[in-house]
Order: structure tokens, then sequence, then C-alpha cells
């Protein structure tokens, strides 16, 4: 049973570019959370996602950032117009059911802007 | 105040000895409690979860929780090498996401 798949695991862009960060989460998972790891500084929560909902995105930044968890394929984040303080670690994870259980992580996109 | 308090350390430890690794937190609607280990440029893996407060055991991995003091820990017992990591603690209510300390780096020392 294949883990939570992260792809890139780095990408690189410059300013002003667009950023795409996918995530299949592990199978039989239907809830996908992302969050950013910064340097020195723990995981913070950016959005939760169910199969074609946006359940709590709380955490992300009103403007340049988006999320999607369509019925087909891999949950998005989307960031556009990437800046130098985008540069972090994306990290997607999954469970089961709602919420509160295991949650499980990939092993993250490292963002670069140059 | 943040949500969690973990000391980042570093710790350094003997091969063999019993390594106690701690967070505090501020929110009384926490009920449930993981702690994650990772390591350098990986993504974070989860080692217990438990719910509430009591004691949790796993291999050479304890979590105890005590909801009162608003205090949780992590002890491994018999530390390897290989147990040279960051260690995460992240804990939930009823709401969508977890919080989580900003991680204590661990070393053993062979």
């Amino acid at each position: 049973n294949a883990g939570v798949m992260q792809n890139p695991r780095h990408l690189v862009r410059r300013r002003g570019q667009e950023a795409r960060l996918r995530c299949s989460p592990m199978k039989g998972h239907s809830h996908v959370y992302w969050y950013r790891q910064l340097p020195e500084e723990g995981l913070k929560f950016m959005v939760y996602l169910q199969k074609e909902n946006i359940i709590d995105e709380s955490g992300m930044p009103k403007e340049r950032f988006s999320a999607e968890f369509p019925k087909e394929g891999p949950s998005i984040l989307r960031i556009q117009q990437v800046v130098r303080g985008d540069s972090a670690a994306y990290f997607c994870a999954s469970s089961p059911i709602n919420g509160n259980t295991e949650a499980f992580f990939g092993q993250g996109t490292r963002l670069t802007v140059v | 105040q943040k949500e969690v308090e973990q000391d980042p350390g570093p710790l350094s430890v003997p091969e063999g000895a019993i390594v106690s690794l701690n967070c505090t937190y501020s929110n009384s609607a926490f009920q449930y409690f993981m702690w994650y280990r990772q390591y350098s440029r990986k993504g974070p893996e989860l080692l217990m979860y438990t719910y509430s407060s009591g004691n949790k055991e796993d291999g050479r991995f304890t979590a105890q929780v005590d909801k009162s003091s608003k205090y949780i820990s992590l002890f491994i017992r018999d530390s390897q090498p290989s147990d040279s990591a960051t260690y995460l603690c992240a804990m939930s209510g009823e709401g969508n996401q977890f919080y989580f300390g900003t991680g204590t780096s661990l070393t053993v020392i062979p």
C-alpha cells in the first residue's frame, strides 16, 4: 500500500511564476491536508479538503494560493506569482476519515523561489 | 502565546539511554495527541497516536498525556543511533487542523 505521494520533490520557480504541487493520498483516504514548514518553524496548517470540497482554508493566504481535490486525480496546491517568501517545504497529509485521526504525511515538495 | 510549546533542543544522548521529549499546550479542547519523527529533508512519520489522557506503549516508545497539566511526553527506551531525528508533537481538538510543536532535535551517539 503506497503512502502519500507528492510531486515534484523539488521545484524551483522564478519570482512571478506559478507553482503547482501535487498530492495523491493513501489508498482509501479521502481527506487531504496541506501544511507548510519554514526553517526553524513547525508545520503550519494551510487547508483541509475532501473530494471536490474545501472544508477549511483558514490557514491559507487569501491571495495567490488556492487548492483543489477533484473527483479524479491528485490534490493540487497552486501558488500564483510566487515570491521569495513562498520558499518552504510543503507537506501533504491524508487520513481515512474526518479530521481527528492519524494523519500520514508525504515526503514533501521543497519549493525554492529565485 | 503559542498553542503548542516544545523545547527545540538540541538533545544529545549516548546509545542505550532513555530519552524524554515533552510538549505543553494551552488549549484545553485538545483531545488527540500525536508524535511524529522527521528525518532531515523527509516527511514526518507518525510514531504514536493517543486520545485523551493516559499512556500508550509501542515497542521502545511510550506516549503519555496529562490533560490536567496540559503536558504530553514521549519516552524512547534503549535509544539507538537510528533514532536520531527531529521529533514533533501534534494535537487537535474538534477542529480540522493539527497544531504542531516546532520539534526537538535528537542525536543518539554510538
